[in-house]
């Protein structure tokens, strides 16, 4: 069963526009989030993380929210740049151990 | 600075062959993993070491999938028998496990074809 899922396989956004990935997972132990970024023929690479203490990290033009309560978490780019075309990855954790990815979400910026 | 590096890129091999994929972890990362990922699907977690703990074996599919760490650095993942399900690509990270950061740092996998 998948216990973390992205539910939009893509999406398109303007250049110099807002975007927001989403991913919901199921398992209330998970204490540790974090998303991650990937081009073709590359391997993931971190983007950004948050802990359950936190309901929100910034970093720069990224910003990660977490809404425990609806088990919820989402990444928001600000603004966009084209560069930012790729897919992305969120994944959770429960004390560091196994960690369990979502499908991922292919985002495209237009420029 | 040297990233995590894998071995092969790429392998073809034919059905009921056996494979070994290598992964060689950034220096003095106590955390290595593996993954895997078929077409149009996530990560999916396949084998965890940590130090000198007994691995999280939890993620392999079956018997046929096996891996090593030696020395603590260089891991070796092997499928025996392989299927033609077993085509994927295999990405192995590998982390600090310092503290509270659990960021993992990904090599740029092997793709496996199985014929």
């Amino acid at each position: 069963d998948q216990q973390v899922k992205q539910n939009s396989p893509s999406l398109s956004v303007q250049e110099g526009r807002i975007s927001i990935l989403n991913c919901d997972y199921t398992n209330s132990m998970f204490d540790y989030f974090l998303w991650y970024k990937k081009y073709p023929a590359e391997g993931p690479t971190f983007l950004i993380s948050i802990s359950s203490i936190k309901d929100k990290n910034e970093d720069g033009r990224f910003t990660v929210f977490l809404n425990k309560s609806a088990k919820h978490l989402s990444l928001h780019i600000v603004p966009s740049q084209p560069g930012d075309s790729a897919v992305y990855f969120c994944a959770a954790s429960a004390l560091g151990n196994q960690f369990y990815f979502g499908t991922g979400t292919s985002l495209t910026v237009i420029p | 600075g040297a990233g995590v590096s894998q071995s092969p890129s790429n392998k073809v091999t034919e059905k009921g062959k056996d494979v070994e994929l290598r992964c060689d972890p950034i220096s003095g990362h106590t955390a290595l993993y593996w993954y895997r990922q078929s077409l149009g699907q996530g990560l999916e977690f396949l084998i965890y070491f940590q130090g000198n703990s007994a691995p999280d074996k939890s993620g392999l599919p079956s018997d046929r999938f096996s891996a090593e760490r030696t020395g603590g650095s260089v891991s070796t993942l092997t499928i025996q028998r392989t299927q033609q399900e077993d085509s994927a690509v295999y990405l192995c990270a590998s982390s600090r496990r310092d503290g509270r950061t659990y960021e993992q740092y990904f090599g740029p996998g092997t793709r496996l074809t199985v014929t």
